[in-house]
């Protein structure tokens, strides 16, 4: 079973779409993060949930509005999209904000 | 906010060396991770260590927290030690460093 995954995991669209990115963890965790990567690797936060709560959510367009329906879901929906959203974006989880298991990733390519 | 930094930020290395990665950060923190992401993009946590040393098999890893700086040290590299090696440390928000990239040669 994979702790943490992420659907899809591709995802080629058209600016000006909105689209959706979903997260699930089987771990037990209370927090989950969502995070992207961009062309140069850097990794920057986005949004952090605690117990369903938002607790960071960092220098974001918001055009992204995350969701959490409850501790084991955590997704991200993307309206307008940008060619500059273009990125690979990664949840993770873990518990009280220690260890963090992160997904595989799904690489987001607007067109 | 917190800066981290890493070094080197390239590192080419034959199979079988050993090398050290350095992470420093500009302020005290409570929650220091290394991580590895691998050459096909998934990112594995190493190491949670906001100070002491740990060892997992080949790797190991230090935190010297009063000194604001972690190393990371890995022996006998394989071919599949290659990829991007992160430092992320803060507290409850943890700020990634731009990692350094590790290609070790057969």
């Amino acid at each position: 079973d994979t702790a943490v995954s992420q659907t899809p995991k591709y995802l080629v669209t058209q600016m000006g779409n909105d689209k959706s990115i979903k997260c699930e963890q089987n771990l037990g965790h209370d927090t989950m993060y969502w995070y992207k990567q961009d062309s140069k690797k850097f990794l920057k936060i986005m949004f952090s949930y605690n117990n369903k709560e938002l607790i960071i959510n960092e220098t974001v367009p918001n055009r992204f509005s995350p969701k959490s329906p409850d501790k084991a879901h955590l997704n991200l929906h993307i309206n307008s999209l940008e060619l500059g959203d273009s990125a690979v974006y990664f949840c993770a989880s873990s518990y009280g904000g220690n260890i963090q298991y992160f997904g595989a990733g799904t690489r987001l390519s607007v067109l | 906010g917190i800066q981290v930094e890493q070094s080197p930020p390239d590192l080419i290395l034959q199979e079988g060396a050993n090398s050290t990665l350095r992470c420093n950060f500009s302020d005290s923190v409570n929650n220091l991770q290394w991580f590895h992401q691998n050459p096909w993009g998934q990112l594995i946590n190493l190491f949670y260590i906001p100070s002491g040393t740990k060892q997992n098999g080949r790797l190991s890893a230090t935190t010297v927290a009063t000194e604001r700086y972690s190393l990371l040290y890995i022996s006998s590299s394989q071919t599949t030690d290659s990829g991007v090696y992160f430092c992320a440390a803060g507290d409850d928000k943890i700020i990634f460093g731009k990692g350094t990239r590790l290609h070790i040669l057969p």
